[in-house]
């Protein structure tokens, strides 16, 4: 029973662009969503998180926003570079914090130049 | 200050073998996950520790499966008599404190084939 899907599997974007991608969960109790970025070779690196309380969170060129009816999430590149090429990871929680994440299977972000 | 480490990246073994894999929790911390990522799968919680304690073991699987976190030394996650299935990209993180923190720190993996 997959708790966190997400979505697309793989994301081509143009250098400059806006990458999009987006999870939806089905445990009410989740109340923590975290965003995690893996390059090849190394773990995940939490990137960006979320808490129920607030819509929409933004640091940097990451955004996360957040529909608690609609029990979706989606992470937000702006201005998308090369470097942003990696796998991103959604993941959602009980308890607030990081034990027990549930992992989206993953979007593989390819930034062109 | 050193990340997670966790030893060795890369682990062969044939079927019916042990393995262990080792990870050491960024200095300060005492609070230990290990997850496994299967190919094209996100990662999977598998087993949260502190120093001497398990704290929660339900995402491991009921046989061939353990992990200590010693009083000295670093955390292990052992696999008896290993089949094929068991081979996947195992990751340790840490965290300083409980399960209420947010910021969890991953390792690089180790990446455990069985032939």
């Amino acid at each position: 029973q997959q708790q966190v899907k997400q979505s697309p599997q793989s994301l081509i974007v143009q250098k400059g662009g806006i990458s999009i991608i987006n999870c939806a969960y089905e445990n009410t109790a989740f109340d923590y969503f975290p965003w995690y970025q893996q390059f090849p070779g190394k773990g995940p690196a939490l990137l960006i998180a979320i808490r129920p309380d607030v819509s929409e969170k933004k640091e940097g060129r990451f955004t996360i926003s957040f529909n608690k009816s609609a029990k979706q999430f989606s992470l937000h590149i702006m201005d998308s570079q090369p470097g942003d090429s990696a796998t991103y990871f959604c993941a959602s929680s009980t308890q607030g914090g990081s034990e027990k994440l549930v992992f989206g299977k993953g979007t593989k972000l390819t930034v062109n130049p | 200050n050193a990340g997670v480490m966790q030893n060795p990246r890369h682990l062969v073994r044939r079927r019916g073998q042990e393995a262990r894999l080792r990870c050491s929790p960024m200095k300060g911390h005492s609070h230990v996950y290990w997850y496994r990522q299967l190919p094209e799968e996100g990662l999977k919680f598998m087993v949260y520790l502190q120093k001497e304690n398990i704290i929660d073991e339900s995402g491991m699987p009921k046989e061939r499966f353990s992990a200590e976190f010693p009083k000295e030394g670093p955390s292990i996650l052992r696999i008896q008599q290993v089949v094929r299935g068991d081979s996947a990209a195992y990751f340790c993180a840490s965290s300083p404190r409980g399960p209420t923190n947010e910021k969890l720190f991953f390792g690089s993996g180790t990446q455990l084939s069985v032939l």
